[in-house]
């Protein structure tokens, strides 16, 4: 139940392209939702994060689209750019009870080709 | 300023050796972090300071042993690894101390190279 499913596994978009990267969860008592960009041999670094009070969050070329329902989270890369190959994880953490961990997803290996 | 800084960059040790890794952090964050992060794989969170007191240990082998001596810095003393031991070491830091509830968002330094020989 603490498990934070992430899919693809790898994704390869043109250059301009939208990535999209998925993710679902099976315990309710997460309630914040960070996506952490990571190139290699460099610690992540956090991209966005939402909360469930909202459905959707936009920072520039980034967005997370929330699934409350559904358990679901998505990240979409817009305008996909060479310099966004990178691995994505999204994460999740317990409001209460949980000392503030992080569950990560498995990852996703994006790159964007030109 | 949302930087973590960690040294060294790359670790080489032998499996008799006794090393350490260092992190520090001026953000006022009361809460910091240890995780292992091995090739294509996400990070594994160790062990947790809040308030300067250990609040999670992740069942980590004794060999591992993490300090906290003041609320900037955190270190992690190795000592009798083994080679699987070998990955990313990662530091982070959140404002507020774990247990205080969750949506605290997670500072990650650059990580410690570490490889066991």
């Amino acid at each position: 139940q603490q498990q934070v499913k992430q899919s693809p596994q790898s994704l390869i978009v043109q250059k301009g392209g939208i990535s999209i990267i998925n993710c679902a969860y099976e315990n309710t008592a997460f309630d914040y939702f960070p996506w952490y960009q990571q190139f290699p041999g460099k610690g992540p670094a956090l991209l966005i994060a939402i909360r469930p009070d909202v459905s959707e969050k936009k920072e520039g070329r980034f967005t997370i689209s929330f699934n409350k329902s559904a358990k679901q989270f998505s990240l979409h890369i817009m305008d996909s750019q060479p310099g966004d190959s990178a691995t994505y994880f999204c994460a999740a953490s317990p409001f209460t009870g949980g000392g503030n961990k992080l569950t990560f997803g498995t990852g996703t290996q994006l790159k964007v080709e030109l | 300023d949302t930087e973590v800084t960690q040294t060294p960059k790359h670790l080489v040790m032998g499996m008799t050796n006794k090393k350490s890794l260092k992190c520090e952090q001026h953000m006022g964050h009361r809460a910091m972090y240890w995780y292992k992060q091995k090739a294509k794989k996400p990070p594994e969170l160790m062990f947790v300071y809040s308030y300067e007191k250990l609040s999670i240990n992740e069942s980590v082998p004794s060999r591992f042993s993490p300090e906290c001596p003041n609320s900037s810095l955190l270190n992690l003393h190795l000592h009798a690894l083994q080679p699987e031991d070998s990955a990313l070491y990662l530091c982070a830091s959140s404002q507020h101390p774990a247990g205080t509830g969750g949506r605290e968002t997670q500072y990650f330094g650059p990580g410690t190279r570490l490889l066991v020989l």
